[in-house]
């Protein structure tokens, strides 16, 4: 089976712009977060979204938004970008929301703002 | 919000030697999660922590859940090559309600020696 699939894998983008993350959950699972991860630094909680809805959302500014389809796939969505959002945007799935803890990572999209 | 404090930051230690890594918290966790990543890959579960003063084993890995809930140690026992990457806690203060998301450490960076 496959695993968590992330796209695009590296992108470039200047200071103000938008970026649009996809992820594509492992078949049956139907929780998707994402996370952030600073170069040097352990990833850090973004959004959980389980059929369909916002479970929970870490501590980012609402630039960052997300949302998640009918087939549990999911984008994540960054406006007017800033230096500091240039990070690795790791994509998780697990099967149920109850289950959070134990999640499967994708090999995420990483994102460099000039 | 909530900070884990993970160390040694950085492990240099020779082939079939024996490796142990801790994180702490000023908060209580009620999950404790040890993660392993590899460059250019997400991080991959290694063991899942879901009670206080819980010891756990998967393969050479060990790991216990502190009964104060605020700590949780990793053994790696007689180390191999493929052992290298970077360690990652993880905390999570919810019995699996998905709001909090994962808190992780900042990483211990294992290199080994051959």
């Amino acid at each position: 089976d496959a695993g968590v699939t992330q796209s695009p894998t590296h992108l470039i983008k200047t200071r103000g712009q938008h970026v649009t993350l996809r992820c594509s959950p492992i078949s049956g699972h139907k929780s998707v977060s994402w996370y952030q991860q600073v170069l040097g630094q352990g990833p850090q909680f973004i959004f959980q979204y389980y059929e369909k809805e916002e479970r929970g959302r870490g501590n980012f500014p609402d630039r960052f938004s997300a949302r998640q389809f009918p087939n549990y796939s999911s984008e994540l969505n960054v406006n007017a970008l800033l230096l500091g959002d240039s990070a690795l945007y790791l994509c998780a799935s697990n099967r149920e929301w109850w289950n959070t803890g134990e999640l499967f990572f994708g090999e995420g999209s990483r994102l460099t703002v000039l | 919000g909530q900070q884990l404090n993970q160390s040694p930051q950085s492990m240099f230690i020779q082939e079939g030697e024996d490796v142990s890594m801790n994180c702490t918290s000023s908060s209580i966790f009620n999950t404790w999660l040890w993660y392993k990543q590899e460059p250019g890959e997400g991080p991959v579960l290694l063991i899942a922590l879901y009670k206080a003063g819980e010891l756990t084993s998967n393969g050479r890995l060990t790991a216990q859940f502190g009964i104060t809930r605020k700590d949780s140690f990793l053994n790696i026992s007689a180390s191999i090559p493929s052992d290298v990457g970077i360690y990652f806690c993880a905390g999570q203060l919810g019995s699996g309600g998905g709001a909090d998301g994962l808190t992780f450490g900042k990483g211990t960076h294992l290199i080994i020696q051959p």
